[in-house]
């Protein structure tokens, strides 16, 4: 089963930041929390993943609390084209070629409005 | 980097016939490749887990010789779905991960059992 609990929708408006919440209460210490989003009828695109640092990259920021039971994941400035379903996923870190599998929640429909 | 390349997009095919589904990785040695089965409005579902050389895990409720997985080598791996009927009419994803971390997902092939 998931690990995480997200909401099922969420609106924005186009150019504003879009926060996408997550909860993970149970996660573990070796546990990376991932994010990412499916654009309808594609692969799942990777964003961005952090262990307990908050982090950033070119499409986004991910704040993870200090006792890292939720996260935040963060769109400066959200685009129609950032519509998508938003997935975050815990998973343990990948050691020496050992891989440890993503398992899908329901996710939370952004939808970025004009 | 880190592309995985996913063919056919799109399929159709006669009731009690096999249809096989490749997936390579084409700029990195994946060590390990997942397979996911998507219904409408649903989230991703892993079916099976598979390491280069040796034998596909599946997941519970996940019939093994239906769905035959192949992971013959590090860039390659595919899934054939046996005597496929409507029921199986689904999108199929797969995803490859490489021993430096990380996760990237093929853009899916719709397959549709007439």
């Amino acid at each position: 089963d998931a690990k995480t609990t997200q909401p099922p929708s969420m609106d924005c408006a186009e150019g504003r930041a879009a926060n996408l919440p997550c909860n993970h209460s149970t996660i573990s210490g070796n546990e990376y929390v991932y994010w990412y989003r499916q654009i309808h009828s594609q692969g799942p695109q990777y964003i961005i993943h952090g262990l307990k640092n908050n982090e950033t990259n070119e499409m986004a920021s991910l704040i993870i609390t200090e006792d890292r039971k939720s996260s935040t994941l963060i769109l400066p400035h959200a685009t129609l084209r950032d519509t998508a379903v938003y997935y975050c996923i815990v998973s343990a870190a990948v050691y020496g070629g050992a891989t440890n599998k993503l398992i899908f929640g329901t996710g939370t429909l952004l939808a970025v409005q004009p | 980097g880190a592309v995985v390349s996913q063919h056919p997009s799109r399929v159709i095919c006669k009731s009690g016939t096999s249809v096989k589904i490749e997936c390579r990785s084409l700029d990195f040695q994946a060590t390990t490749m997942f397979w996911y089965r998507q219904f409408p409005k649903q989230s991703l579902m892993l079916m099976a887990t598979s390491n280069e050389g040796s034998k596909a895990t599946y997941e519970q409720g996940v019939e093994k010789d239906k769905f035959l997985i192949n992971h013959a080598s590090l860039t390659l791996s595919t899934l054939t779905v046996t005597s496929a009927h409507p029921e199986d009419s689904s999108f199929y994803i797969c995803s490859a991960s490489r021993v430096a971390g990380g996760y990237t997902f093929g853009s899916g092939t719709r397959l549709t059992v007439v």
